[in-house]
Order: structure tokens, then C-alpha cells, then sequence
């Protein structure tokens, strides 16, 4: 079956870098996305990544490796308003896509 | 302000009514989709369209209905709600669905089946 694994939970200090990690295991790959989402908001688009390699926009940056199945996003100089859930999906052979639980980072003064 | 608009944003049902959930987008994008989004769990598709007159089942279809008339509307109908039906529902649109494939989210719809 098609699987997205990531922390359900991190914790990081405000000022400070946190890397969020998710691998998957899909039929087929045409990309993988980063969302946030606030609570109780909806999920708004942060990054797409469908070459290997690092890709910064700002604060944050994600990395995808495909031959691994891994990816991460990576937040720095962290701020209170970071305090989100943090959704990985991979696009799919049939161009679905495949959402993880999410991860909620909690940011600390 | 483009975007989309979900109504309602929340709604208390009881078990075996209709309901639809309506879901309005301006950024004339071809594909739509609904999701329900449940604790401990990712976004589930339930049904999609990738243009105005087609619609696909998706990952959870099984209770719900859509159609897609136009572009700018795609209602989600439950023609009897059961309690596993309590979730919170988001429209999605994206310009298409093979490219970058950015989904735009409305508001969400919180619903609860008693």
C-alpha cells in the first residue's frame, strides 16, 4: 500500500532550526509537497519539490531525495507564528495525492 | 478577494439527513476536490473533478456524491448521514491536476453527525 510516515509531534525553541523529516512509499512519483496548517485553519502551500536536491524559499528549505523516499522541510530562526501542523504529500503515478498525519511543532519562547 | 468559499463553515446534523456542502471557487481552476481531514489521520480524498462535467471517485467515496456543473461549483452531498461522517471537510482547486499541482483550501466545513 502507498504510505507517508512523519513525526506526529516536535518541539523546538523559538530562534532555533528544526527539520522536519517524511518518507514515503507510493506507487509511482510525480512530486512532493509541503503544506501548513494552522490550527483550525486551512492548509496553505509551502513547497514542491520534484528533483533531488534543496530547495529554499526564505526561512524555510526542502530536500527531497527520490531513490531514498525521504524528504524534509527545514524551518530556521524559528518564530512563535511557526507553530503549525506541518503536511506531507507525494504525488502520485495516477497524479493523486498522498497526505501524511502531519506533523505539529510546537514552538517554545 | 479570490479564493474559495465553503458554506457552512459549521454544521450539527442528525443521523440520516441530507446534507450538501457547498463549495464556490473564482480562480477559474479545472480541478476540484474534497477532502476530509480527521485526527491522527492525513487528508483523505473522497471525490474530485479535473474539469467542469467530470468527477472521480477517490480514496473514501462511499456516502458522498458530487457533481460539477461549471467550474466555479462543486457541492459535496451526503444523501444520509451517518456518525462516521463527523469530520471536518475541505474544497480544494488547483489549475490543473498534472501540473505543479498547488491546491488552494477553502475555510473548511466542521461537521457533526449525532
Amino acid at each position: 500500500g502507498q504510505n507517508i510516515d512523519q513525526p506526529t509531534e516536535m518541539t523546538a525553541t523559538e530562534g532555533a532550526i528544526v527539520q522536519i523529516n517524511c518518507t514515503y512509499q507510493t506507487s509511482g512519483f510525480n512530486g512532493l509537497f509541503w503544506y501548513q496548517q494552522h490550527a483550525g485553519e486551512a492548509p496553505t502551500f509551502l513547497s514542491y519539490n520534484v528533483l533531488d536536491g534543496l530547495e529554499e524559499k526564505g526561512r524555510f528549505s526542502s530536500f527531497l531525495s527520490r531513490s531514498k523516499g525521504y524528504s524534509y522541510l527545514l524551518l530556521k530562526e524559528l518564530q512563535m507564528k511557526d507553530s503549525a501542523s506541518y503536511l506531507c504529500a507525494v504525488r502520485d503515478s495516477n497524479y493523486q495525492l498522498i497526505w501524511g498525519a502531519g506533523t505539529k511543532l510546537i514552538i517554545k519562547p | 478577494i479570490a479564493g474559495i468559499t465553503q458554506a457552512p463553515t459549521s454544521q450539527i446534523l442528525a443521523a440520516g439527513r441530507r446534507m450538501t456542502l457547498r463549495c464556490t471557487q473564482d480562480m477559474r481552476h479545472n480541478a476540484m476536490y474534497w477532502y476530509r481531514q480527521d485526527l491522527g489521520l492525513g487528508l483523505r480524498l473522497i471525490h474530485y473533478s479535473n474539469t467542469a462535467g467530470t468527477t472521480g471517485k477517490g480514496e473514501v467515496p462511499d456516502g458522498y456524491s458530487v457533481s460539477r456543473a461549471n467550474t466555479d461549483d462543486f457541492p459535496l452531498t451526503l444523501a444520509s448521514a451517518v456518525p462516521s461522517q463527523t469530520s471536518v471537510y475541505f474544497c480544494a482547486s488547483s489549475e490543473g491536476s498534472r501540473d505543479t499541482g498547488e491546491l488552494f483550501f477553502g475555510e473548511g466545513s466542521r461537521l457533526t453527525v449525532l
